[in-house]
């Protein structure tokens, strides 16, 4: 199975909007309402910001939020903050016996 | 706090083998489904195995299979993943991760542990 593809980077001022895509296939996110989101700050752990779409877990700001189309993904950061710089991967579920797939990840940048 | 803890990465030489461990705090491992992920230096995060709550099935993605072997000992409430024959490109922070089976994401991760491979 081949990684989901993501923008390498993506980048905005403080308290403006960015969306990072994650394409794939019919066999993955096209097929599944299975695509989740991780952040993850340099040198930590991936952090779950987003489930099945568009579910936020609990303690993750309304300012992520997910979507899809076809067999593209989105993440929609709002209102961007400095704190939200970071790399950020997308992952879908591929079929039985297989997890997740992973994006190759985008660095987001807050100018 | 639930936390996991991977052990045993280090240097190792190509063509080598290393065991690497996944222990939990607060948490029983048992009755979860786990997986094992892997990020090269500067890179993507790739899954590299998983094993069902009960032990009886394990998965892998075709590039791993033959490669890696995933256990888990319940009486030590332990995760491990066998790694054989070992080669440069599997440098990388080697993360355990529980599965959500009803969401299909990975949930809970440890702090990961570095592997080298290197002459």
């Amino acid at each position: 199975q081949s990684a989901l593809t993501q923008p390498p980077s993506a980048s905005g001022y403080p308290g403006q909007s960015v969306t990072i895509s994650c394409t794939g296939t019919s066999s993955d996110v096209g097929g599944y309402n299975y695509v989740s989101w991780y952040q993850q700050h340099p040198g930590k752990v991936p952090k779950l910001i987003i489930s099945e779409v568009s579910k936020r877990p609990s303690g993750v700001p309304d300012r992520f939020s997910g979507s899809k189309s076809g067999n593209t993904a989105s993440l929609t950061v709002s209102g961007l903050q400095a704190e939200d710089e970071g790399d950020y991967f997308c992952s879908s579920y591929a079929g039985r016996n297989k997890f997740g797939i992973f994006g190759g990840g985008t660095k987001l940048t807050v100018l | 706090e639930v936390q996991l803890l991977e052990s045993g990465g280090r240097l190792v030489q190509p063509g080598g083998s290393l065991r690497l461990s996944c222990a939990p705090s607060g948490i029983n491992l048992n009755n979860l489904i786990m997986t094992w992920v892997r990020q090269a230096p500067g890179k993507g995060l790739q899954w590299v195995s998983g094993i069902a709550g009960d032990g009886d099935d394990t998965y892998y993605p075709d590039s791993m299979k033959g490669h890696f072997t995933i256990s888990r000992d319940t009486s030590k409430n332990t995760l491990y993943l066998q790694m054989n024959d070992l080669r440069v490109d599997d440098t990388a922070v080697y993360y355990c991760a529980a599965w959500n089976f009803g969401g299909k994401y990975f949930d809970l991760w440890g702090r990961g542990t570095l592997v080298t491979v290197s002459s």
